[in-house]
């Protein structure tokens, strides 16, 4: 069973850009979880999607958005990046909304220049 | 406010030995907690999981304990093995309500196990 994917693995942008990243989750797997991971911050909730809706969202700016698609993958966009938006940008994948244990993948490396 | 604490930035146990991770929480509403190891350049890897209503799972080398009247969690590993060496993250999620909301991390001890 292939786990949680995410494109790009790295990414360089310039500070003003947007940039969208992509994760496709865990077959039979409808929920799916974004995170930022900074040095200072740790593991950060960004947003939960669960059958194409925004179920829950945590304490980010709205630069930050996503979607997700009937066949459960998942996209967020970071508009206008900032410095501090370099990041490890994480993607969880759970098999149902409210499920437990979350799996993750490889992450994206945001680097913002 | 970090609602999810590891004190511990680091800890170094001698192979063989235990480990134990500590975690401990602030809001009592938490219901679910899980442990997750990661190295570097990787996502976090699942391990482990307690729900609210237990005080110990285990599984193979790994026990986790929850003490909800402390609000505190913990980690054992044992024995401990070289490929052990990674860091942990303890999080917590309340699915109180119907609805479907995030993790909270803490921010990880640095385990080293020492040959």
């Amino acid at each position: 069973k292939a786990g949680v994917t995410q494109t790009p693995r790295y990414l360089i942008k310039t500070r003003g850009q947007q940039v969208t990243l992509s994760c496709s989750p865990i077959s039979g797997h409808r929920s799916v979880s974004w995170y930022q991971q900074t040095p200072g911050q740790g593991l950060q909730f960004l947003f939960e999607y669960f059958s194409e809706t925004q179920r829950n969202k945590g304490n980010f700016p709205g630069r930050f958005s996503g979607r997700q698609f009937s066949n459960s993958r998942s996209e967020m966009n970071v508009s206008t990046l900032e410095l501090g938006d370099s990041a490890l940008y994480l993607c969880a994948s759970q098999r149902a909304e409210g499920g437990t244990e979350a799996f993750f993948g490889q992450g994206t490396r945001l680097t913002v220049v | 406010d970090q609602q999810v604490k590891q004190n511990s930035p680091s800890l170094s146990v001698q192979e063989g030995r235990i480990s134990i991770l500590n975690c401990d929480y602030t809001n009592s509403m938490f219901d679910y907690f899980l442990w997750y190891k990661k190295y570097p350049a990787e996502g976090p890897t699942f391990l482990i999981s307690i729900s609210s209503i237990k005080d110990k799972n285990e599984d193979g080398r790994f026990t986790v304990f929850l003490n909800k009247s402390a609000k505190h969690l913990s980690l054992h590993i044992v024995p401990s093995q070289p490929g052990d060496s990674a860091v942990y993250f303890c999080a917590a999620r309340w699915g109180g309500g119907g609805g479907a909301d995030g993790l909270t991390f803490g921010k990880g001890t640095h385990l080293i196990i020492q040959p």
